[in-house]
């Protein structure tokens, strides 16, 4: 079974600094996704960023991106010049492909975010 | 593109009995998966369905059932609801095209709270 861990319930940051939430999964799957999903005070969750686990460079979005270690299955997401629109819920989320099945999401337990002005 | 649906956002029922929520995907997804979240176990899986099919299912007792119609509509059915049951249900629908990398677009949720 897949498993993914956000061992950071709670963050803060300061407005315009840099913060990186961390996240680590175990699997025995070589062809995976992950995923970087943000849910606002309003509760709609949005994506913010993700990675195919064959691709070696990171991904980035503008002021997000990833450091994806495949052999520590770790995929920790950074925000830099944070703002306070960054406040939010962040989950880490994990997708496994099965062909004839579809895809089977994992999500973490979260880490909220609170950026400071 | 109108983006997933939910309805109702907050509904109030009391222990023992049974409600319904709906679910419209994005135009053209095919793929709808529910998840029940709460602050401490924060997203679990109930189930998935493709093509009127429930193709997935989360560990989640029996009366959490689900169905899709054939506009890919979809209805989760909670029956004889208990106080655990209290949770933001989300709804989340993908394109899911065979051998593709997918994503999942979330709509804002139900609120249920069971008195």
């Amino acid at each position: 079974a897949q498993t993914v861990t956000q061992s950071q319930p709670e963050m803060s940051v300061q407005e315009a600094e840099t913060v990186t939430l961390s996240c680590t999964y175990d699997t025995s799957e070589n062809n995976y996704y992950l995923f970087w999903y943000k849910q606002p005070p309003s509760r709609q969750m949005i994506l913010v960023i993700r990675q195919e686990a064959y691709k070696q460079q990171n991904a980035t979005e503008n002021r997000f991106s990833v450091n994806f270690q495949k052999a520590a299955k770790s995929f920790s997401l950074k925000i830099s010049d944070s703002q306070l629109g960054d406040t939010a819920m962040y989950f880490c989320a994990f997708m496994k492909h099965v062909s004839n099945t579809g895809n089977q999401f994992y999500f973490g337990t979260g880490t909220s975010l609170t950026v400071i002005p | 593109k109108a983006g997933v649906t939910q309805t109702p956002r907050y509904l109030i029922k009391t222990r023992g009995q049974q409600v319904t929520l709906s679910c419209s995907p994005i135009s053209g997804h095919r793929s709808v998966s529910w998840y029940q979240q709460t602050p401490g176990q924060g997203l679990q899986f109930l189930f998935e369905y493709f093509s009127e099919t429930q193709r997935n299912k989360g560990n989640f007792p029996g009366r959490f059932s689900g169905r899709q119609f054939s506009n890919s509509r979809s209805e989760m059915n909670v029956s004889t609801l208990e106080l655990g049951d209290s949770a933001l249900y989300l709804c989340a629908s993908s394109l899911w095209t065979s051998g593709n990398t997918d994503t999942q677009y979330f709509g804002p949720g139900t609120r249920l709270t069971v008195l």
